[in-house]
């Protein structure tokens, strides 16, 4: 089946560092990537879209200046969390989706702790 | 307001027999729906997906079924193994946009 890699798994740092995570698909061309977000007991709930080559479309209450989303080829997508705080620490995980009507397919998530 | 609604939290069946989950959504908008399986800290492993043009998909032990008058799709396991234990969640999407809707998951314990 399709494969999505996500880098790195698990992240701790200080409060204030800026923080990358990357998206790849490894066995097809990902017109769209997708970033969620999870928190203990909850669902995945969605950040923000990306198409590639153009701008990322952001769910409302997620803000774009703090979570930088770069959709640059049709294999890696990368959101970098800036100045990042305690309270981003979480389960963030991408998707990758090749045409419409297509399953997303997801990596195995980075969970981030900010100390 | 929740979209997508899975109400039963968690499900407990005997190995060899069936499990059934179910999921209900609100947003007549959505035409595409997806099961997926989750284990701790890890991404949602896709199962199988479902178009609303039609009522059923099989594959293999896993079978789909959607009920578009009344909102509702359910996810048929035959026979349970013990290594279905797991998270599975629905979700649902306009199928243009690809944005997925999740329901809160239901947790299928499988026992031997």
């Amino acid at each position: 089946g399709a494969v999505v890699s996500q880098h790195p798994s698990w992240v701790i740092c200080k409060s204030g560092t800026s923080v990358k995570i990357e998206c790849r698909s490894l066995d097809f061309q990902a017109t769209t990537m997708f970033w969620y977000r999870q928190f203990p007991k909850q669902s995945l709930m969605l950040m923000a879209t990306s198409n590639e080559g153009s701008k990322a479309t952001y769910e409302q209450g997620v803000e774009k200046d703090k979570f930088l989303i770069n959709h640059a080829s049709l294999t890696l997508s990368t959101l970098t969390v800036t100045s990042a705080h305690p309270e981003d620490s979480s389960f963030y995980i991408c998707s990758a989706r090749g045409r419409e009507y297509q399953p997303q397919h997801f990596g195995d998530g980075t969970r981030l702790s900010i100390l | 307001d929740q979209q997508v609604k899975q109400n039963s939290p968690s499900l407990s069946v005997q190995e060899g027999r069936i499990s059934i989950l179910n999921c209900d959504y609100t947003n007549s908008m959505f035409d595409y729906f997806l099961w997926y399986k989750k284990y701790p800290a890890e991404g949602p492993t896709f199962l199988i997906s479902i178009s609303s043009i039609k009522d059923k998909n099989e594959d293999g032990r896993f079978t789909v079924f959607l009920n578009k008058s009344a909102k509702h799709l359910s996810l048929h396991i035959v026979p349970s193994q013990p290594g279905d234990s797991a998270v599975y969640f629905c979700a649902a999407a306009s199928g243009n946009t690809g944005k997925l809707i999740f329901g809160q998951g239901t947790t299928l314990q499988v026992k031997p």
